[in-house]
């Protein structure tokens, strides 16, 4: 039973325009939210994350979205660039240094 | 260089040998995990140490798995007579705290192909 959910396995934007990429997750224990990025051959590259107790945190062209009464989080990404291209993993953790729980990702292709 | 390292990047086996799999944590980092990502998955979590402790195990797939930390640096994630499934990329990830906010650092991880 995957309590991480990606149900987009793929999405292409144009260049310029907002990538939204959507997570939802079914365990309430989960505090903490993290995205990943992960090009090809390489390990995931940490993003940027929300903590619980936010609704919203953005870093330069990210932003993520923490709806926690839907258990839904969402990437955005504006303005979306050719190099953004790549798979992206939503992960939760409760409380601690506990282990990440991953979603299957959602593979982002920005064309130019 | 100063992120996780982890080697072989490859490593084919035939059913039924050993492998072992390095990674080198971030320097001084104190929490280091391992996961395996299979083909069109997320990374699932294998198993935890903080320091030298081996504090999780919950996540290994058999007893043909077995991982260590002895010195609290260098882990070696080990699996005995290889099958088909275990086929996938093993990735090490190290964090510098205890906290939750702290964030996990990947290596490029070692995909493994069993034959």
């Amino acid at each position: 039973d995957q309590q991480v959910k990606q149900n987009s396995p793929s999405l292409s934007v144009q260049e310029g325009r907002i990538s939204i990429l959507n997570c939802d997750y079914t365990n309430s224990m989960f505090d903490y939210f993290l995205w990943y990025k992960k090009y090809p051959a390489e390990g995931p590259t940490f993003l940027i994350s929300i903590s619980s107790i936010k609704d919203k945190n953005e870093d330069g062209r990210f932003t993520v979205f923490l709806n926690k009464s839907a258990k839904h989080l969402s990437l955005h990404i504006v303005p979306s660039q050719p190099g953004d291209s790549a798979v992206y993993f939503c992960a939760a953790r409760d409380s601690g240094n506990t282990p990440l729980v991953f979603g299957k990702g959602t593979r982002l292709s920005v064309i130019a | 260089g100063a992120g996780v390292s982890q080697s072989p990047r490859y490593k084919v086996a035939k059913r039924g040998q050993d492998v072992a799999l390095r990674c080198d944590p971030i320097s001084g980092h104190v929490s280091l995990f391992w996961y395996q990502q299979a083909l069109g998955q997320g990374p699932e979590f294998l198993t935890y140490f903080q320091n030298e402790a081996q504090l999780d195990k919950s996540g290994l797939p058999s007893d043909r798995f077995f991982a260590e930390r002895p010195e609290g640096s260098v882990s070696t994630l080990k699996i005995q007579r290889t099958q088909q499934e275990d086929s996938a990329v093993y990735l090490c990830a190290s964090s510098r705290g205890l906290v939750s906010e702290n964030e996990q650092f990947f290596g490029p991880g070692t995909r493994l192909t069993v034959l």
